[in-house]
């Protein structure tokens, strides 16, 4: 079975700082994808990065990077500076070869950017 | 701007009425989902489109029904709900099914309120 978690429900910093949101994805399945989305208030849910399973290269877009590491499971995304208009619930998601349709969610990650 | 279009932003209905949730993208997409999202929850797969066939129904109960009537077009028709079905009801699409190629592009959503 295929599960996703992210421990932290509410996360508030102050603008600038710095912040990790953690996501730990179980499956048996060796091809999957790896995503992030970001849902701020107005409710659509916004795409930021995919990553498969072959592929642990980190990345960084702007003041996005994550930092996916197969050995422990972990997907994780940090905002480097971090602005009020970050401020969004994200989810970490997760899609296996075998049911690629049924994208599996996190229960998502409320962070609050407080000026 | 989100590529993909949600009608109505907000609908009240009573249990005994009839309505359609509306979704558009002309983004060539060829998998168009429907997605259910409680309050403070991940979101929840309903159906899936692909190729204007229905191709996942998850066991979603028959007052909700879904058509696709052209590439373009997804509709979640509404008929006898109940208030527990009140909820956010996003429309995604992706290049086509595998979301290996194509990650999910969401609609805004639309907010039911069933009284």
């Amino acid at each position: 079975a295929q599960k996703v978690t992210q421990a932290q429900t509410e996360i508030s910093v102050v603008e600038k700082e710095d912040v990790t949101l953690d996501c730990v994805y179980e499956t048996r399945d060796t091809t999957y994808y790896l995503f992030w989305y970001k849902q701020p208030p107005s409710g659509e849910l916004v795409f930021l990065i995919r990553r498969n399973s072959f592929d642990e290269q980190n990345e960084i877009s702007g003041r996005y990077s994550w930092n996916f590491q197969k050995s422990t499971s972990s997907f994780n995304f940090t905002i480097t500076a971090s602005q009020v208009v970050d401020s969004a619930v994200y989810f970490c998601a997760l899609s296996v070869a075998t049911s690629y349709d049924k994208v599996i969610f996190g229960p998502g990650t409320s962070l609050s950017v407080i000026p | 701007d989100t590529e993909v279009t949600q009608t109505p932003k907000h609908l009240v209905m009573g249990m005994t009425n009839k309505k359609s949730l509306k979704c558009e993208q002309h983004m060539g997409h060829r998998a168009m989902y429907w997605y259910k999202q409680k309050a403070k929850k991940p979101p929840e797969l309903m159906f899936v489109y692909s190729y204007e066939k229905l191709s996942i129904n998850e066991s979603v109960p028959s007052r909700f029904s879904p058509e696709c009537p052209n590439s373009s077009l997804l509709n979640l028709h509404l008929h006898a709900l109940q208030p527990e079905d009140s909820a956010l009801y996003l429309c995604a699409s992706s290049r086509n099914r595998g979301l290996g190629n194509s990650p999910l592009h969401f609609g805004n959503g639309t907010r039911l309120t069933v009284t």
